[in-house]
């Protein structure tokens, strides 16, 4: 079965600095990932995913995903976070093929200060 | 993007009745849909899979008879906690996919349903 890890678990940032939260995946096929944000009292939010294509994903807020096969990994980032970055981050890898289950890490908080 | 929408999103009932979350896609047709519960401050765990028409899909650890899910049409899914207790207290929270097998496909999340048993 696949797994994904997110190591950061909680994560303190200034505002305007740079961001990347890990994610990690363990499968040795094809897979789609996903990057979703919660809000504090909100629901999952899609942030960015990726298919298939070019590696680096673009997102919604500027944040971005690089799909590194070779690590198995699909890294966040976002050049320079804002006070309204503050949130929970969740990572989630789905088999590429059909209705398959998300598998989600165990989150990241983003804690950014203004 | 398409919309999800879970009912009710808040809910305190007594220990030993039975509760139903509904769980419906407004712009698209949901041939899977998924029910997660999220722990204070922890990931999502998937409990079941479901199919239109067919029985669910549930996960290891996750005992059917007391989360009974139904997923009568392509447009709703339903949770129903049976005989809650304490314990049951939680973020139960759905998702839907469009598309059938073979097509890779976003999945939607409802905004989630905080059950409290007293």
């Amino acid at each position: 079965a696949q797994s994904v890890s997110q190591h950061n678990h909680h994560v303190i940032l200034s505002e305007a600095a740079s961001l990347e939260l890990g994610c990690n995946y363990s499968y040795g096929g094809t897979v789609n990932l996903f990057w979703y944000v919660q809000y504090p009292g909100q629901h999952l939010q899609l942030l960015l995913k990726y298919f298939s294509g070019d590696p680096l994903v673009k997102g919604i807020k500027g944040f971005e995903a690089e799909f590194i096969k070779s690590k198995f990994s699909f890294n966040l980032r976002k050049p320079s976070v804002q006070w309204s970055d503050t949130a929970e981050y969740f990572c989630a890898v789905q088999l590429n093929f059909g209705n398959e289950k998300l598998t989600f890490g165990t989150g990241t908080r983003l804690t950014i200060i203004p | 993007g398409a919309v999800v929408s879970q009912h009710p999103s808040r809910v305190i009932c007594k220990s030993g009745t039975s509760v139903k979350i509904e769980c419906r896609s407004l712009d698209f047709q949901a041939t899977t849909m998924f029910w997660y519960r999220q722990f204070p401050k922890q990931s999502l765990m998937l409990m079941a899979t479901s199919n239109e028409g067919s029985k669910a899909t549930y996960e290891q650890g996750v005992e059917k008879d007391k989360f009974l899910i139904n997923h009568a049409s392509l447009t709703l899914s339903t949770l129903t906690v049976t005989s809650a207790h304490p314990e049951d207290s939680s973020f139960y929270i759905c998702s839907a996919r469009e598309g059938g097998r073979l097509m890779n496909t976003e999945a939607f999340f409802g905004q989630g349903t905080r059950l409290t048993v007293v």
